[in-house]
């Protein structure tokens, strides 16, 4: 069946601009998570999602960044006033459910870079 | 919160032999123990995972065991092949996700010497 999937693969934007980010988690998972992976960095865990709801906001960077879900599918992460340190793939990764120990599948990301 | 400190950064190693990479995490709650894949431009695969109630877990030629003791864990892979070729990063959770996410090493990067 179809992977995560998010779009778009590449975007450069300039400083203080907005940008959304989008995924499409594996269809009937309910949990989806975001993360963020800077260069020659690990994997930065930004936030999660049950169904549509996010409980907890706090691994976000900065008030700059929000997200949301609608209909328990789809993800847009929002980047407002870009800046350069912003610039890292962004990749979003869904789940079965959150109750248990559950494999998250990776979708492929978006390289932003901020100019 | 949880850190995970994951060794060696790069690792060289000939087609064919043996290749092991260690993680040490901080939190011993943590009880999911995952193991991901990556090549260049694409994302994050796991290849491999442990929950705390098992010592050690084979797949073909890639072993991981835990040491919940030591809070360490470590990934084993035999017989490389250059497909093996690529970033291993490990990660560790609480609950496999939900509110804490994983938590990642920072990677290693397997080279594979024909």
């Amino acid at each position: 069946g179809a992977g995560v999937s998010q779009s778009p693969s590449n975007k450069v934007t300039e400083k203080g601009k907005d940008v959304e980010l989008r995924c499409d988690p594996i269809s009937g998972h309910t949990a989806l998570y975001w993360y963020r992976q800077s260069l020659g960095q690990g994997l930065e865990f930004l936030i999660y999602f049950q169904g549509n709801s996010a409980p907890d906001k706090s691994g976000l960077p900065s008030d700059r960044f929000s997200a949301e879900r609608t209909g328990g599918s789809v993800s847009t992460l929002t980047i407002q006033r870009t800046q350069q340190e912003d610039s890292a793939v962004y990749l979003c990764a869904s789940s079965l459910d959150f109750t248990g120990q559950e494999t998250q599948y990776f979708g492929p990301g978006t390289r932003l870079l901020v100019l | 919160g949880e850190n995970v400190e994951q060794h060696p950064s790069t690792l060289s190693v000939q087609e064919g032999d043996s290749a092991v990479i260690k993680c040490t995490y901080s939190d011993s709650a943590s009880n999911y123990f995952p193991w991901y894949k990556q090549e260049l431009g694409k994302g994050p695969q796991l290849i491999i995972d442990i929950r705390s109630n098992v010592g050690e877990k084979k797949d073909q030629r890639i072993a991981v065991t835990l040491n919940k003791t030591a809070k360490h864990f470590s990934l084993h892979i035999t017989e490389t092949q250059p497909e093996d070729s690529a970033v291993y990063f490990c990660a560790a959770s609480i609950f496999g996700g939900g509110a804490d996410g994983l938590t990642f090493g920072k990677g290693t990067h397997l080279i594979i010497q024909p």
